[in-house]
């Protein structure tokens, strides 16, 4: 079983629409969870940290459920600019080291 | 900003050839990271580094072997490319030693054995 999975997708949506997306963990342990976005072509880059009681960053909303070990992702009134690839990340080794799950891809069409 | 920079954005080698990718991070950061991104199958850590001189097994090393002779630098090394190892590679570094510190990428280098 993979560490980290993800829904693949693609999610296709329109402008201003609201698109939401989970990821599974295997490790009950895990301790540190994150969301990083990677556009076609480009490295993947830190989106936003998920904290337990959940947390916003403008217009995503990040929460963890640690009793059915998955995370989420919520995007509001998506904009052209939010097509990219959204990577779960789970630190479940408790040091350094990261695990990446494949990626849930967002198009967002106007 | 943390800049991290990779040698090559694309590299075309044949089986068999010996294969240097170069990582340079400007931070100062303690760890830094050699990943292979496949699709479907994520990002794999291949090695990682957590001081000079030190280095770790990722998930993947077979094939593979790295250097980090400074601190700002980590090469990761094919002794002998196969066409299996064709693929995209990220160079990653963060801060420290710190659980689920931030990883800064490089923008990759693609690279195609042929």
């Amino acid at each position: 079983r993979k560490e980290v999975e993800q829904d693949p997708g693609p999610f296709n949506v329109p402008e201003g629409a609201t698109v939401a997306f989970n990821c599974t963990y295997s490790n009950s342990a895990s301790q540190s969870f994150f969301w990083y976005r990677q556009d076609c072509r480009k490295e993947p880059k830190l989106l936003m940290s998920v904290y337990s009681s959940g947390n916003e960053d403008g217009r995503f909303t990040a929460q963890l459920n640690r009793a059915s070990q998955y995370i989420s992702l919520l995007i509001r009134d998506s904009k052209l600019s939010d097509s990219a690839t959204y990577l779960c990340v789970v630190n479940t080794r408790n040091d350094y080291k990261l695990s990446f799950g494949a990626g849930t891809t967002v198009t967002v069409r106007a | 900003d943390v800049k991290v920079t990779q040698s090559s954005r694309y590299l075309v080698k044949r089986t068999g050839e010996k294969v240097f990718l170069e990582c340079v991070q400007d931070m100062d950061h303690e760890n830094m990271f050699w990943y292979r991104q496949d699709p479907g199958l994520g990002l794999r850590l291949i090695y990682f580094s957590y001081d000079v001189k030190m280095k770790e097994k990722g998930d993947i090393p077979e094939g593979y072997s790295v250097s980090r002779e400074k601190k700002e630098r980590f090469s990761l090394i094919l002794e002998s490319a196969s066409t299996n190892q064709t693929s995209m590679y990220l160079c990653a570094s963060s801060v420290s030693g710190r659980s689920g510190d931030t990883q800064y990428f490089g923008p990759g280098t693609r690279l195609t054995v042929l």
